[in-house]
């Protein structure tokens, strides 16, 4: 069963904009990932945020876990056409032993320069 | 640093042929990951393999099968290859610091054409 949900499915902003996605998970996680991928191109790791954190930033992102909620949510601020790509989500499950991360279905960002 | 290393990068193959695909992790990851991901959809888990040995197992066909060899290395078989065999598959690796992962680093894929 699908694990991570990305809100909205698709974006389009202006340049300069910020663009905000969510996810939300259903079951216990270790930790949450964000990944960016452009168009049949790999996945770029973009940040880890473990379970006991609730907020983590990197440049121009920042991502917040509410684990209440079962939700996390991905901030890019000032947006370049560059950002344009699909984000998703990627969860690990709690316990030693589990080696595997459910992907949602991502969101498809347009940045309009 | 090296990132994850897939080979080859684009694969075609004809129908109920046999295809090897090969992951190079980065040094001193412990674990590989792969993933299947078909056009405009979200990666699908296959296999995992911790220390070379396999981990956990996701939606992977019996036509398939995957190895971790003692350099690290991993190679995913797939048999009697099919239409909907055709995707992206993305082999990533971590280093797992107790019970605790860390980063899954993903390489940039093979893709995988079957006519």
């Amino acid at each position: 069963s699908q694990q991570g949900e990305e809100d909205p499915q698709a974006l389009s902003i202006q340049e300069g904009e910020n663009a905000t996605m969510n996810c939300s998970y259903k079951t216990s996680i270790n930790n949450l990932q964000w990944y960016r991928q452009n168009s049949g191109r790999g996945l770029v790791h973009l940040i880890l945020i473990r379970s006991n954190e609730r907020e983590k930033h990197s440049g121009r992102l920042r991502v917040t876990l509410d684990t209440s909620k079962k939700s996390s949510s991905l901030l890019i601020t000032a947006s370049r056409a560059a950002d344009t790509a699909s984000y998703f989500c990627a969860t690990d499950p709690p316990g030693a032993g589990s080696y595997q991360l459910t992907f949602g279905k991502g969101t498809k960002l347009s940045v309009i320069p | 640093a090296a990132g994850v290393i897939q080979s080859p990068r684009h694969l075609i193959k004809e129908k109920r042929e046999t295809a090897t695909l090969k992951c190079y992790p980065i040094s001193r990851h412990d674990t590989v990951y792969w993933y299947q991901q078909g056009p405009g959809q979200d990666p699908q888990f296959l296999i995992s393999f911790y220390e070379k040995m396999q981990s956990d197992k996701g939606s992977i066909p019996d036509r398939f099968s995957a190895q971790q060899f003692s350099d690290y290395h991993s190679e995913l078989n797939m048999s009697s290859l099919e239409l909907g065999d055709s995707a992206l598959y993305f082999c990533a690796s971590s280093f797992v610091a107790g019970p605790t992962n860390t980063e899954a680093f993903f390489g940039q894929g093979t893709r995988l054409t079957v006519v």
